[in-house]
């Protein structure tokens, strides 16, 4: 079955950029999502199609994809940007979550 | 603006089947894609299975044997079946709607999630 692979933990100091990987076996052919959870609380789309924005998710949340690899990018992290993040891709019909990392903002 | 609600119970007995209901309110479920996920206590998440509209669904394989999902368009909500749980069913259960271009989108609304406890 496909796997998606994520740093269980990720730290960064408020005003920093975060940066949480995802990797996964040509992840580059495929559109991935991210979702942010925070505690006691259902997931939130943050990225789709790589790096597409919904409406509403501030702008300093941004996406790449290159080759194995997807980055979901947090620029001038926030105390309220600490959260679990969750990539997530499509693999043939069937959806594949990676594990979760964990943002520590401190 | 799209609300999803889980419903069912919140404690379901070992070898015994757990059914929920995901009640969508804002929007018709004669449209886009839904799907079910789950997490145990301090896990990440794990997608069970989705369905379109029209009846149409795909499961994932390490749960298909034991997963039904379907649909009632004209109460507007769809449902899981997970048969034969274990305590290893023990979770939060949320229910999504995916966004209008499948394998593109991603799933832009969730439910509050319900809790299921296995046990005897």
């Amino acid at each position: 079955s496909y796997e998606l692979t994520q740093p269980p933990s990720v730290s960064v100091s408020p005003g920093q950029t975060a940066s949480i990987t995802c990797s996964g076996d040509k992840l580059g052919d495929k559109y991935v999502c991210w979702y942010q959870q925070k505690p006691g609380q259902s997931p939130v789309l943050v990225i789709y199609q790589d790096n597409k924005r919904p409406s509403g998710i501030p702008e300093r949340f941004s996406g790449s994809n290159s080759g194995n690899t997807v980055t979901l990018t947090i620029s001038g992290t926030q105390a309220l940007d600490e959260a679990d993040y969750y990539c997530q891709a499509w693999d043939g019909s069937t959806v594949v979550f990676g594990g979760g990392t964990k943002l520590t903002v401190l | 603006q799209v609300q999803l609600q889980e419903s069912g119970p919140g404690l379901v007995k070992p070898s015994e089947t757990l059914s929920l209901t995901c009640s969508v309110s804002g929007d018709s479920i004669s449209s886009y894609c839904w799907s079910w996920i789950r997490q145990p206590p301090g896990k990440g998440l794990e997608w069970i299975g989705y369905i379109y509209y029209s009846g149409s669904t795909n499961y994932n394989p390490s749960l298909k044997s034991r997963v039904t999902i379907s649909v009632d368009t004209s109460k507007n909500r769809f449902s899981l079946k997970l048969s034969s749980v274990t305590v290893a069913d023990t979770a939060v259960y949320y229910c999504a709607r995916h966004g209008p271009v499948l394998l593109l989108d991603g799933m832009n609304v969730w439910g509050q999630g319900t809790t299921v406890t296995v046990s005897s």
